[in-house]
């Protein structure tokens, strides 16, 4: 198993600013997602990010916006750039250590509302 | 692509037994697992079935059928404590990540 940890819990912020999310794990993982959920959604992945590597972006999901970070094998940072109130949502990191990666843990989320 | 389709929400009493249903179109079906997520926190992993059949944990069981495309949670002996949003997710042989479904909201009745 692996402990999760993300900050900030929440946040509010204003359209056009950036906001930076970490993830923190208590062991070292090879790879890292990072999904968005509506309350009341579904997960949405948006990027896996790998230690060394450019992260991993799914269709919709582009660099520019959602810049990810990986810098070592149990951190990593997702940024959602310039902000609108459509990003308002729960961004959630996991990591997979078994199954093949069908098997995740999961931080707490970071609930943004975006003004 | 991959989608998953399951029934939005179930109600049941406690004591009861709920299946959800899961019917999945995948390019490179690697897996099926569930995920138990109570409201305002995180998904937590239920179960996976790499092979058809049927797995069981504890009260929670889950079935696959790669034939049909199909897999399904059986919850049993239904507590208060069950009620929260059940996905399932499907994995891709490429590329080591999980596709959701839509999820289905379980609400535990007395």
């Amino acid at each position: 198993s692996a402990v999760i940890s993300q900050k900030p819990s929440r946040d509010i912020c204003q359209r056009g600013t950036s906001l930076t999310i970490q993830c923190q794990v208590d062991s070292q993982v090879t790879m890292m997602f990072w999904y968005r959920q509506q309350p009341g959604q579904s997960l949405t992945l948006i990027a896996t990010a790998n230690q060394g590597s450019e992260a991993t972006y799914e269709s919709g999901f582009v660099i520019d916006k959602f810049p990810i970070s990986r810098p070592n094998l149990t951190f990593s940072t997702l940024t959602v750039s310039n902000m609108s109130p459509e990003d308002s949502s729960i961004y959630l990191c996991s990591v997979g250590i078994a199954r093949s990666y069908n098997e995740q843990f999961f931080g707490p989320g970071t609930r943004l509302t975006v003004l | 692509g991959q989608s998953l389709e399951q029934p939005s929400e179930v109600t049941a009493v406690e004591g009861a037994i709920v299946q959800i249903n899961c019917t999945y179109q995948t390019s490179g079906f690697y897996g099926l697992s569930w995920y138990q997520q109570h409201d305002g926190g995180a998904p937590t992993f239920l179960s996976y079935n790499a092979l058809d059949g049927l797995e069981e944990t504890g009260r929670f069981s889950s079935f696959l059928s790669r034939s049909d495309s199909y897999g399904y949670l059986l919850l049993q002996e239904l507590q208060m404590k069950d009620s929260a949003s059940y996905f399932c997710a499907s994995g891709q042989a490429a590329g080591n990540k999980l596709t959701f479904g839509g999820g289905t909201r379980v609400l535990v009745k007395p």
